[in-house]
């Protein structure tokens, strides 16, 4: 069946200039996670989403980061303003209500020039 | 702080030969660890689990044991094959109602041919 899907899989933009990534869970899953992984790094949390609670968002690492679910299934996740030390790859996973193991998408490589 | 981490950044093994990953954690309270395999450009990959009432668990061609007492745990790849090479993180849900997983910088496994 399909997995996690991430889109784009790579963007270069300059500083300064808003992002806007995608991710569509597996079907039926209602936990959503988003990571952000540097280079050669593990991952780092940055939101959480259970079904139409209110989202976890104490991984952010700034104002200029936020996320939304809609209609329970695809999430965006909006950097403004990005700056260099954004540059990462961005990682979407979904699992089952309370359940583990979570599946990853593939990513988005994220450079800022 | 609690932390799961991986003992060596790379293992390099002869194609055929068994392979064996470690990882030590330090929350005694982690009931749950989740062995993940990612490639170059690819998300990270679901290999097998184990929950903390059991120290062994097998799959196909691997297996991962659990030592409580020591809090450590291990993952060991038979036959290792040119297509295992790959970074293995060990990955221990956080004891929070998300769930979040915490991933160690990973051990880089490279196999020989």
């Amino acid at each position: 069946g399909a997995g996690v899907s991430q889109s784009p899989s790579n963007k270069v933009t300059e500083k300064g200039k808003d992002v806007e990534l995608r991710c569509d869970p597996i079907s039926g899953h209602t936990a959503l996670y988003w990571y952000r992984q540097s280079l050669g790094q593990g991952l780092e949390f940055l939101i959480y989403f259970q079904g139409n609670s209110a989202p976890d968002k104490s991984g952010l690492p700034s104002d200029r980061f936020s996320a939304e679910r809609t209609g329970g299934s695809v999430s965006t996740l909006t950097i403004q303003r990005t700056q260099q030390e954004d540059s990462a790859v961005y990682l979407c996973a979904s699992s089952e209500p309370g359940e583990q193991p979570q599946h990853f998408g593939d990513g988005t490589r994220l450079s800022i020039l | 702080g609690e932390s799961v981490g991986l003992h060596l950044p790379t293992l390099s093994v002869q194609e055929g030969d068994n392979s064996i990953i470690n990882c030590a954690y330090s929350n005694s309270a982690s009931d749950y660890f989740i062995w993940y395999k990612q490639e170059s450009g690819k998300g990270p990959q679901f290999i097998i689990d184990i929950r903390s009432n059991m120290d062994k668990r097998q799959g196909q061609r691997v297996t991962v044991l659990l030592n409580k007492t020591v809090k450590h745990l291990s993952l060991q790849i038979a036959a290792t094959q040119p297509g295992d090479s790959a970074v293995y993180f060990c990955a221990d849900p956080m004891d929070t109602g998300r769930r979040a997983l915490t991933f160690g910088s990973g051990t880089r496994l490279q196999v020989q041919p």
